[in-house]
């Protein structure tokens, strides 16, 4: 079975100041999925990047990069300038592939706080 | 981008009644949905697999007598909490899929649902 760990509970970072949350993934499959969710205090869950793992190069979207190493069964999440709205709790997660029909494993999750 | 609704936002319930929470795909056609149960300052916990019409698929350990799963067409899934006790107290979320797209690997989720069970 596949699992997700992440291993910072809390983190704290000054307001426009860089941040990278951390998470590892144990799994048997040569291809699949990762996703960093965001979920703020409504709860509604947000997507922040995604990396499909045959694909070398590390996805980035605007402020949200990540450090894939596949071989090492890492995913980080890097924050740049961090923003008051990027206060949340961040999920790591992970899917096989196979045309979406499974649903996600989730990490137990890291809350960020941002500090003004 | 894809919208997923849930009703009710927040439900109370007596012990031994059953609740119904409704997830709506409102501007695609989802042949899969997915529940999760979310308790407080935790992660989310993948329940079941919801096929439209056929029979879903739930995880180990998730009593499938107890967490009734519909999904009679492809824009709506039913999750049907039975005979609720106080430890069903917990967040439910559903997510859906839009196969076919250039978003296949994505899912997009519902705002949650909370349960309470007195």
């Amino acid at each position: 079975a596949q699992t997700v760990t992440q291993s910072q509970p809390e983190m704290s970072v000054q307001e426009a100041e860089t941040v990278t949350l951390s998470c590892t993934y144990d799994t048997s499959e040569s291809d699949y999925y990762l996703f960093w969710y965001k979920q703020p205090p409504s709860r509604q869950m947000i997507l922040v990047i995604r990396q499909e793992a045959y694909k070398q190069q590390n996805a980035t979207e605007n402020r949200f990069s990540v450090n894939f190493q596949k071989a090492a069964k890492s995913f980080s999440l890097k924050i740049s300038d961090s923003q008051l709205g990027d206060a949340a709790m961040y999920f790591c997660a992970y899917r096989r592939p196979g045309g979406g029909a499974d649903g996600l494993t989730f990490g137990k999750g890291t809350h960020l706080i941002i500090q003004p | 981008g894809a919208v997923v609704s849930q009703h009710p936002s927040w439900v109370i319930c007596k012990s031994g009644t059953s609740v119904k929470i409704e997830c709506r795909s409102l501007d695609f056609q989802a042949t899969t949905m997915f529940w999760y149960r979310q308790f407080p300052k935790q992660s989310l916990m993948l329940m079941a697999t919801s096929n439209e019409g056929s029979k879903a698929t739930y995880e180990q350990g998730v009593e499938k007598d107890k967490f009734l799963i519909n999904h009679a067409s492809l824009t709506l899934s039913t999750l049907t909490v039975t005979s609720a006790h106080p430890e069903d107290s917990s967040f439910y979320i559903c997510s859906a899929r839009e196969p076919g797209t250039s978003v296949d690997n994505e899912q997009f989720f519902g705002p949650g649902t909370r349960l309470t069970v007195l």
